[in-house]
């Protein structure tokens, strides 16, 4: 079945520093990718997706490519703020039309602490 | 534009009581409604889905159940209380667009505490 992976937790980081958080998927076909964040007490909201391979995703500072070739989703920002600080999770849809029933699979979530 | 609504917000609950927590979408109609739990400010579980009024599919056997009694509300209950239900319960939405689902949008959940 469907799979997502993320890199362990928690990462700590000072403010300004660079971010990447890994995502890697098993799917067959072509899913759709998105990345989550959920900040402390909160539901989650969607940061960015990707529908089709070499597409790159993109809000608030973030990016991450769709890489087909290497079945991954990296989370990246350049220079990140405490307000980042949150728990951000990596989620795929299988894209099998009404079969999936829009159910997706989420990655464990990994946690992002930023320090002043 | 599209909303989506649950409450209560927080409740606490003896061992034993029923539960009754709600979700309302505004904005869409005919959407998939999801539940899930997390523990532990982590992991998503998924425990309930529905694709329409009166139809609910199980992920996981439980002591909860779902219904959805019309089409944009979605309700989770349970008849007595364990402390193992203890969480944060999450409501989700998606709607099919150009035959195909894609992201899910989240309430803003329900924190349980059964003691």
């Amino acid at each position: 079945g469907d799979s997502v992976t993320q890199m362990e937790g928690p990462v700590t980081l000072s403010e300004e520093a660079f971010l990447t958080i890994n995502c890697t998927y098993t799917a067959t076909g072509y899913p759709s990718l998105f990345w989550y964040v959920q900040y402390p007490g909160e539901g989650l909201q969607l940061l960015l997706k990707a529908t089709k391979a070499d597409d790159k995703g993109s809000n608030k500072g973030f990016e991450a490519t769709y890489r087909k070739e290497t079945t991954s989703f990296h989370l990246e920002k350049g220079s990140v703020q405490v307000s980042d600080s949150a728990v951000y999770f990596c989620a795929l849809s299988p894209n099998a039309g009404g079969t999936s029933y829009g159910k997706l699979t989420f990655g464990q979530g990994t946690i992002l602490t930023v320090h002043p | 534009s599209q909303t989506i609504h649950q409450w209560p917000a927080t409740l606490v609950q003896p061992v034993g009581s029923p539960l009754s927590l709600e979700c309302t979408v505004e904005g869409t109609s005919n959407p998939n409604l999801y539940w899930y739990r997390q523990a532990a400010g982590r992991g998503l579980q998924l425990l309930f889905y529905s694709v329409g009024i009166g139809q609910i599919s199980s992920e996981v056997p439980q002591n909860l159940s779902a219904s959805r009694p019309q089409d944009r509300q979605f309700i989770l209950s349970s008849k007595k209380l364990l402390l193992s239900d203890s969480g944060f319960y999450l409501c989700a939405w998606s709607a099919l667009v150009l035959g195909s689902y894609n992201e899910q949008f989240f309430g803003p959940g329900t924190r349980l505490t059964v003691l």
